[in-house]
């Protein structure tokens, strides 16, 4: 079963716009959260990533929001552009090894 | 290469045979790692080389599935009497070291008819 459950599967955004996806998981010992970037035809590349000491980190425009005691977190696209179109997956490992990934969000942003 | 390179991008087999999957990693990356992603599905995990030991192989299916990495570098991913069950886009990943980022290649789309 899922370790870590996505949402939402798709998601369309105007241009400039925000993107938000949100990712939950059960496992308590997880202490890595990524979050990976795919284009179609190619392999998963990493965004940007937290560890559970931090609630937020930010690299330019993506964002990782983590709430502990929730056992959520999410990635925010600010002002969103069309070549951020693709599948994002948030992942989950306690080792950093082995990545138990979300099921993946596609995300369409719009001239 | 700059890259995580597989070969073959795509294979088409019959159901039964057998396939073989090759992955060459970043020059230098002592730890890779091999995932199944179905389509519309995340990656999901198969198994983890550090240097020439599958470190984690938990993620194997059953034991028609195989991986090897006799060097510590190059690592071929074997499949006996693929099932239709099987497709799905193979990707290989690697890094440095355990625990840093994994770079991952474009994957190989195995389709068994």
């Amino acid at each position: 079963q899922q370790q870590v459950k996505q949402s939402p599967q798709s998601l369309i955004v105007q241009k400039g716009g925000i993107s938000i996806i949100n990712c939950a998981y059960e496992n308590t010992a997880f202490d890595y959260f990524p979050w990976y970037q795919q284009f179609p035809g190619k392999g998963p590349a990493l965004l940007i990533a937290i560890r559970p000491d931090v609630s937020e980190k930010k690299e330019g425009r993506f964002t990782i929001s983590f709430n502990k005691s929730a056992k959520q977190f999410s990635l925010h696209i600010m002002d969103s552009q069309p070549g951020d179109s693709a599948t994002y997956f948030c992942a989950a490992s306690t080792n950093d090894y082995k990545l138990s990934f979300g099921a993946g969000t596609t995300v369409t942003v719009r001239a | 290469g700059a890259g995580v390179s597989q070969t073959p991008s795509n294979k088409v087999t019959e159901k039964g045979k057998y396939v073989e999957l090759r992955c060459d990693p970043i020059s230098g990356h002592t730890a890779l790692y091999w995932y199944r992603q179905s389509l519309g599905q995340g990656p999901e995990f198969l198994i983890y080389f550090q240097g020439t030991g599958a470190a984690d192989d938990s993620g194997l299916p059953n034991d028609r599935f195989f991986a090897v990495r006799p060097e510590g570098s190059v690592s071929t991913l074997k499949i006996q009497r693929t099932e239709r069950g099987d497709s799905a886009v193979y990707l290989c990943a690697s890094s440095p070291v355990p625990g840093t980022e994994a770079f991952f290649g474009q994957g190989t789309r195995l389709t068994v008819v």
